[in-house]
């Protein structure tokens, strides 16, 4: 089965640029997406399709992919980024969703 | 604004079934089932084109889940049967543009425990 590989913490101070990345065989041919869930909240849509926002999401948040890895990058993070990240992919070889195993983003 | 509203928590006895429902418009979409048990990541259970009368389960819960759709009402379902301990966790549906590979718009989450 399809997997995708994310580290399983990043640290950034206020203020500074977050960047969380996110790998899989031939992720350059998948369209990837990146949620936000935060504790006890339902995970949230934050980019699409490898680099759209949806309306409603700051322009801070952006995403990129490079050959095999996507990279979800938070520019000027605030305490209330705080949250676990999660990409995910269409796995069109076995018909499934697939999810990263998220990273949990910490505003020191 | 987008609304997906799931039925409440339920607590079951192992080896039972238990019966979630999202309510929402299925009208060219497909809604997903992710689980998350406690402390752990995303996991996808299945979806549902309604419209299509398609269904997508994983391997994982394959033979275990059954998803449905009553489109007169605008709900979906998803059952779960064989319950044991680990299949606790919450429960979310989650709206698809269908072809779109993403999920948009999710439900509040249902907390499912399964418990002797």
């Amino acid at each position: 089965s399809y997997v995708l590989t994310q580290p399983p913490s990043v640290s950034v101070a206020p203020g500074q640029t977050a960047m969380i990345s996110c790998g899989g065989y031939n992720l350059g041919s998948k369209p990837l997406h990146w949620y936000q869930q935060k504790p006890g909240q339902a995970p949230v849509l934050v980019v699409y399709d490898d680099s759209d926002r949806p309306s409603g999401i700051p322009e801070r948040f952006s995403g990129s992919k490079s050959g095999d890895t996507a990279t979800l990058t938070i520019s000027r993070v605030e305490a209330g980024d705080e949250a676990d990240y999660y990409c995910q992919v269409w796995d069109s070889n076995s018909d499934e969703v697939v999810f990263g195993g998220g990273t949990k983003l910490t505003v020191l | 604004q987008v609304h997906l509203v799931q039925s409440g928590a339920e607590v079951k006895k192992p080896g039972s079934s238990v019966k979630v429902s999202c309510k929402t418009s299925v009208r060219s979409y497909a809604v997903n089932w992710v689980r998350q048990a406690p402390g752990q990541g995303l996991e996808w259970v299945g979806r549902i084109i309604p419209m299509m009368r398609i269904t997508d389960y994983a391997q994982n819960f394959q033979g275990r889940v059954t998803i449905t759709a009553d489109r007169s009402m605008n709900t979906v379902y998803m059952e779960l049967s064989s319950l044991v301990s680990e299949d606790t966790a919450v429960y979310y549906c989650a709206r698809e543009i269908v072809g779109a590979t993403r999920l948009e718009s999710w439900g509040q989450g249902t907390l499912i425990t399964v418990s002797s």
